[in-house]
């Protein structure tokens, strides 16, 4: 079983909906999750940011964390084409990543439909 | 304040030579980590250098090195390449124990 698990997808749906991203983690010590974006042939673009349980928003993105179910989840409305890319979730037992660096999962493809 | 920038973009080396990938920091950030990502899959972390030394690696040889400089650019160096070497090489920045990190846009090697 690998640490952290995330379906690969393809995602696709219509411009505008509600899109539902989820990662699940075997490893009970992560304590710092991340969202990255990361489009095709580029570098991951740090998304959000959450420490421990609970739920952060930033304008059309929200995530969650549930640590006693050790899943995690972004949230994203009113959907975008350019929106349309590959979300990477990261986590760490230490801020940045200390010496064991974040560990991610594979990423979800997202295609937004016009 | 310039952001994470690696070079060369890409670059395309036979099996069993030698590469050197380059990394500058973003701006006032001290810490600088290096990961492999092979196509279709997350990136998995090589090493860290915090102060010129390594702080922590992850699962890869130890034909994987690097180094930190004092302006805190590095470098990561692989000897004696694999096919199953090709993938983006990126690099990321931070500062020491700062919750998050920031990407550069990678090197893209192919091992052929």
């Amino acid at each position: 079983q690998k640490e952290v698990e995330q379906d690969p997808g393809p995602l696709s749906v219509p411009e505008g909906a509600i899109v539902s991203l989820n990662c699940t983690y075997s490893n009970s010590a992560f304590q710092y999750f991340m969202w990255y974006r990361q489009y095709s042939r580029k570098g991951p673009e740090l998304l959000m940011y959450t420490y421990s349980s609970g739920n952060k928003e930033d304008g059309r993105f929200t995530a969650q964390v549930d640590k006693s179910s050790k899943y995690i989840s972004l949230f994203i409305r009113d959907s975008q084409p350019s929106d349309s890319a590959t979300y990477l979730c990261a986590m760490s037992p230490a801020p940045g990543g200390g010496a064991d660096g974040l560990t991610f999962g594979k990423g979800t493809h997202l295609i937004i439909q016009p | 304040e310039t952001g994470v920038t690696q070079s060369p973009t890409h670059l395309i080396k036979t099996r069993g030579q030698q590469v050197t990938l380059r990394c500058s920091s973003q701006s006032g950030h001290n810490t600088v980590s290096w990961y492999q990502q092979a196509l279709g899959q997350g990136p998995q972390f090589i090493f860290q250098y915090y102060r010129e030394e390594e702080n922590g690696r992850g699962n890869f040889p130890p034909r994987f090195s690097g180094l930190q400089f004092p302006n805190y650019s590095s470098e990561l160096n692989v000897n004696a390449l694999e096919l199953d070497d090709s993938a983006l090489y990126l690099c990321a920045s931070s500062l020491w124990s700062q919750e998050t990190q920031y990407f550069g846009p990678g090197t893209r090697l192919l091992v052929l």
